[in-house]
Formats: C-alpha cells, sequence, structure tokens
C-alpha cells in the first residue's frame, strides 16, 4: 500500500521554541493532507486541511497562527508549532489519500514533548 | 458528517471471533464506512471500507444491514496482537476530513 512519512518521529523543544514537523507521501501525490492531533488515552482530533498550492483550512477552535501549515509540493506538506507550550505536547499524526484513490494512509505520527 | 458510536472497550480471547458494531445512524447516501486499527504511538492502519452488505478482506469483513445506520467489523480468530484500537468512520469518498470517533479498544487475552 501507499506509504506516508513523518519527520521528525518525536522531538523535544523548549517553551518559547518552534518546531517543524513534515509529513510525506513517498509513492503517490495528494493534493490534499490532513493534520491530527492525539492526545494520552484519547481519540485523534482534525486539526487541519493542508490544500497544496493554498491555504490550509483549520477546524474551529485551533490557532491557524500557533499551528502553521504549508503545502509546498503535491508530496509534502509541513506543520510548524510555534511559539510552543508545555500544552502542545501531544502526538502529530498527518494524513493522506492519494489523488484519485479513496483511502486515507496515516503517517507514523510525531511525538512533540514541549519542556 | 455522520457521526459514529461504538463501544469502549471489549475483552476477548485468543482464537475467538470478535464483532465490533458501530452506529451511524445520520449516514448520507454517498458515505462509506472504514475501519482502522491503531497501535499506542503509531498512526492508524486500514483495516477495511465497504458502501453495503458484505466485505470481505484477508483481515477482516465488514457487515452492512441495508438500512446502513450501523456497521459490524468482523474479526476472525484474534490474537494478542490484535489488542488495539479500533475506529469507525463515516464520509464520502471525495477525501471529505475524517472526524474520529472514541474508536473501540479490543483487548485481546491469552
Amino acid at each position: 500500500g501507499a506509504v506516508v512519512s513523518q519527520h521528525p518521529s518525536r522531538v523535544i523543544c523548549k517553551s518559547g521554541t518552534s518546531v517543524k514537523i513534515e509529513c510525506r507521501s513517498l509513492d503517490f501525490q495528494a493534493t490534499t493532507m490532513f493534520w491530527y492531533r492525539q492526545f494520552p488515552k484519547q481519540s485523534l482530533m482534525l486539526m487541519a486541511t493542508s490544500n497544496e498550492g493554498s491555504k490550509a483550512t483549520y477546524e474551529q477552535g485551533v490557532e491557524k497562527d500557533k499551528f502553521l501549515i504549508n503545502h509546498a509540493s503535491l508530496t509534502l506538506s509541513t506543520l510548524t508549532v510555534t511559539s510552543a507550550h508545555p500544552e502542545d505536547s501531544s502526538f502529530y499524526i498527518c494524513s493522506a489519500p492519494p489523488t484519485g484513490g479513496y483511502e486515507q494512509y496515516f503517517g507514523p505520527g510525531t511525538r512533540l514533548t514541549v519542556t | 458528517l455522520a457521526k459514529t458510536t461504538q463501544p469502549i472497550s471489549m475483552d476477548s480471547y485468543e482464537g475467538q471471533e470478535v464483532n465490533i458494531t458501530c452506529s451511524h445512524n445520520n449516514i448520507a447516501t454517498n458515505d462509506y464506512i472504514t475501519w482502522y486499527q491503531q497501535f499506542p504511538s503509531q498512526g492508524p492502519r486500514f483495516i477495511i471500507q465497504g458502501y453495503k452488505t458484505k466485505v470481505t478482506n484477508e483481515v477482516a469483513s465488514l457487515f452492512i444491514p441495508a438500512d446502513r445506520k450501523s456497521s459490524t467489523l468482523s474479526l476472525p480468530r484474534v490474537s494478542l496482537s490484535d489488542t488495539a484500537v479500533y475506529y469507525c468512520l463515516v464520509g464520502d469518498n471525495n477525501f471529505n476530513k475524517f472526524y474520529f470517533g472514541s474508536g473501540t479498544k479490543l483487548n485481546v487475552k491469552p
């Protein structure tokens, strides 16, 4: 099946710094990608939809100035957590449906810890 | 998007068949039903997708009644490695967003 990768797999940063997480579709193109956040023992929460060549659309309650999304190519979307705080510590997961396909493929996730 | 309701948790023993039911009373005509499996600290993994009646693949079967207001994921002869959270999602295939429900935590015991 199709593969979605994320980098880094885990990152620790200091409060107030920014962290960038990459999501790549390795063997297919994706005009749309999705970003989720998952806290321990909770379900995935959709944060935003990343659209290639245009602005991301954010779910209600998600601060777009804090979670910057860039979808610069058909295989790469990035999520930047700006001015990170300990409450941003979470598991961030991206997903992508192949163009013309019907199934969403999920990345392995990125564990962010803000100290 | 149709909201889904699943049992929070289920217990089973190795070798048993497990059936997890999901309710989606407000499913739309264009919506498909998709099930994912998630292990701790990993991204969800696709299990099976269907629109109506029955779908079977190498790992599971999906049963959907005629009114499509519910669906049942059937896992034959589970093993310890099937211990995971299982999510039922409903959405159309125009790559609309997936909103995850609470999922079902399946605990397989030896």
